[in-house]
């Protein structure tokens, strides 16, 4: 199975700041990289697919990119519901997931 | 508004078999342009993809390789939905269990997920 690392495990953010998340694969697995976003007791949700495809109805200020091993999803402005834990998953091979960013309030 | 449910016993005792069925409404578990998967959320585990089943003029499941030993996912086309079964479990298989579509299946994202079912294996 490809190991999917995403630093960091959490962090403290202000509405309003930038927020960069990392996620990293033990091989190259092109852009076949997706993320999620998931709040306390509901399932996930996509985020983005492919690297840097937003997902439909997502807002803007929500944006994936990199390829090979290295990705990042940033969150331009933090709004008060983006605070939730965010995973990468990779559909490379059979899909696996990263472990999660929890991203809380400073 | 496309929707999918899981239902099922939300305890199970050791060694005996979990069933899960998955409702689809809004689409159909035939289609030739989504794929039907089971995937599980535990603290010790994170999230693991468990299998999916999809129809391109035939049926094709695919399996995780930690559970494809005892794992079987069947659609059922009168009902409109997928089912899956995972044979002897034990406490290590506690965990909330998701139904999810995926669409392409090259890029193999989820892109509608059940609610979630909490599965306790514990006698």
């Amino acid at each position: 199975d490809i190991q999917m690392t995403q630093s960091p495990s959490s962090l403290s953010a202000s509405v309003g700041d930038r927020v960069t998340i990392t996620c990293r694969a033990s091989q190259s697995i092109s852009n076949y990289l997706n993320w999620y976003q998931q709040k306390p007791g509901k399932a996930p949700k996509l985020l983005i697919y492919a690297a840097s495809s937003l997902q439909s109805g997502v807002p803007s200020r929500f944006s994936g990119s990199g390829s090979g091993t290295d990705f990042t999803l940033t969150i331009r402005s933090l709004q008060p519901e983006d605070f939730a834990t965010y995973y990468c998953q990779q559909s490379y091979s059979n899909p696996t997931f990263g472990q999660g960013t929890k991203v809380e309030i400073k | 508004q496309v929707q999918v449910q899981q239902s099922g016993p939300g305890l199970v005792k050791p060694s005996q078999t979990l069933s899960l069925t998955c409702d689809i409404s809004g689409d159909s578990v035939s289609s030739n342009s989504a794929a039907w998967n089971w995937i599980r959320q535990s603290p010790s585990r994170g999230l693991e993809w468990l299998g999916r089943t999809y129809y391109r003029s035939k049926w094709y499941n695919d399996y995780a390789l930690s559970v494809k030993s005892r794992i079987i996912i069947n659609p059922d086309t009168s009902k409109n939905q997928f089912s899956l079964q995972l044979n002897s479990v034990t406490p290590e298989d506690t965990a909330v269990y998701y139904c999810a579509r995926s669409g392409d299946l090259s890029y193999w994202f989820f892109d509608l997920w059940g609610r979630g079912t909490l599965v306790t294996v514990s006698s």
